[in-house]
């Protein structure tokens, strides 16, 4: 699986949009851009994924580069409860098993 | 839906006792995962199983873990013996699909281990 970069920790004002980047410059044809995060206490949570195109759900945006070389997971309206390790994973579609790999994240503090 | 169903949601065992942890995937789902969390290594795959067959164990640590899937409502960890090193939190996830589609996984609360 391709590897990720990403920064070990971001501050975010409550309210303001949090932008969290990614990098995966090595990605391949085939894998997908996940995103999971994981609050205290708690397992992880999916949050949204993409292969090449912008994706919007309810919790989030994920902008990809033309290039798929990284790309930037937008809370549009952070509050403290997004307050949480964001993980950025890099999937193949046709890999043996539904498996994610994670690395270490960015930890998003949300402050008041 | 419950979610994914983990028990005990905390464990606290002597060093070479015999721990069992124990996973409820979620109705339907036919994948389903095993993840150690610590804070020196994050989070690990420990072994992957899609239905009721384990398909990839390269993260289980030595033979002292050990993981079965009897049917697919239930799944086991098991730890034997135990010793302080293996003190972390263990997640079970499940996914509604096979291996060649992408969605995502659903994970428990964790059982948080402790060995003394």
């Amino acid at each position: 699986d391709a590897k990720t970069t990403q920064p070990t920790s971001m501050d975010c004002a409550e309210g303001r949009a949090a932008n969290l980047p990614c990098n995966h410059s090595t990605i391949s044809g085939n894998e997908y851009v996940y995103w999971y995060r994981q609050i205290h206490s708690q397992g992880p949570q999916y949050i949204i994924h993409g292969l090449k195109n912008n994706e919007t759900n309810e919790m989030a945006s994920l902008i990809i580069t033309e290039d798929r070389k990284s790309s930037t997971l937008i809370l549009p309206h952070a509050t403290l409860r997004d307050t949480a390790v964001y993980y950025c994973i890099v999937r193949p579609h046709n890999n043996a098993g539904n498996m994610l790999t994670f690395g270490g994240g960015t930890r998003l503090m949300v402050k008041p | 839906d419950a979610g994914v169903i983990q028990s005990p949601r905390h464990e606290v065992t002597e060093m070479g006792q015999e721990v069992t942890l124990r996973c409820k995937p979620i109705s339907g789902h036919n994948s389903l995962f095993w993840y150690r969390q610590t804070m020196m290594r994050g989070l690990e795959l420990l072994i992957y199983f899609n239905n009721n067959v384990p398909i990839d164990d390269s993260g289980m640590p030595e033979d002292r873990f050990s993981a079965k899937m009897p049917n697919a409502s239930f799944s086991t960890l098991k730890i034997q013996p135990s010793e302080p090193r293996d003190s972390a939190v263990y997640f079970c996830a499940s996914s509604p699909t096979g291996p060649l589609m992408n969605t995502e996984a659903f994970f428990g609360q964790g059982t948080r281990l402790t060995v003394v």
